[in-house]
């Protein structure tokens, strides 16, 4: 699976739009982008995936360039709530075991 | 819907005493299921995975095992703790086919070995 690269931290006022970005140059064509955040003390959680058209949930959007070698989360309007470390993780499609390789991610600390 | 448990929230345990940490989920069949370890300020390290029941894959090296003596109950062993085992222990299902399948986190056990 490819690695990823994200800033370490990141801050954000809260009401504002929260720009996570994320490099995954060696991306290969099979390969997804997936985002999973981290509360403090808690266990992560999914967000939302894509492959190479932009996406978006009731969480947060995906934007992936169209090289793919970069995309940015996007929370369109961060609350507090949303403080977290974040997760970019690349997999590939398939493979019974669904692994996942987490990085160390980055934090986003929403300020008020 | 479905939900996972484990437990205990935290253990606090001696060197050298026995481990068992336990992780069952409810409302799905022949899940997927991991433990992860996380150190403070560090990210996720995977440590086992399980496609079925008696099925287990180890990640990483180290004194600790994993069993699945149920479909959906996965269990954290070891016979000596280290010092360096403690970390907060977090266990997680998927679905068990192939493709897009997000993990879904239990709230995770908080060991300290003294």
């Amino acid at each position: 699976d490819a690695k990823t690269t994200q800033p370490t931290s990141m801050d954000c006022a809260e009401g504002r739009a929260a720009n996570l970005p994320c490099n995954h140059s060696t991306i290969s064509g099979n390969e997804y982008v997936y985002w999973y955040r981290q509360i403090h003390s808690q266990g992560p959680q999914y967000i939302i995936h894509g492959l190479k058209n932009n996406e978006t949930n009731e969480m947060a959007s995906l934007i992936i360039t169209e090289d793919r070698k970069s995309s940015t989360l996007i929370l369109p309007h961060a609350t507090l709530r949303d403080t977290a470390v974040y997760y970019c993780i690349v997999r590939g499609y398939g493979g019974a075991t669904n692994k996942l390789i987490f990085g160390t991610g980055t934090l986003l600390a929403v300020q008020p | 819907s479905q939900t996972i448990h484990q437990w205990p929230a935290t253990l606090v345990q001696p060197v050298g005493s026995p481990l068992s940490l336990e992780c069952t989920v409810e409302g799905t069949s022949n899940p997927n299921l991991y433990w992860y370890r996380q150190a403070a300020g560090r990210g996720l390290q995977l440590l086992f995975y399980s496609v079925g029941i008696g099925q287990i894959s180890s990640e990483v090296p180290q004194n600790l095992s994993a069993s699945r003596p149920q479909d959906r109950q996965f269990i954290l062993s070891s016979k000596k703790l280290l010092l360096s085992d403690s970390s907060f222990y977090l266990c997680a299902w998927s679905r068990g086919r192939d493709g897009h399948y997000e993990q879904y986190f239990g709230p995770g056990t908080r060991l300290t070995v003294t």
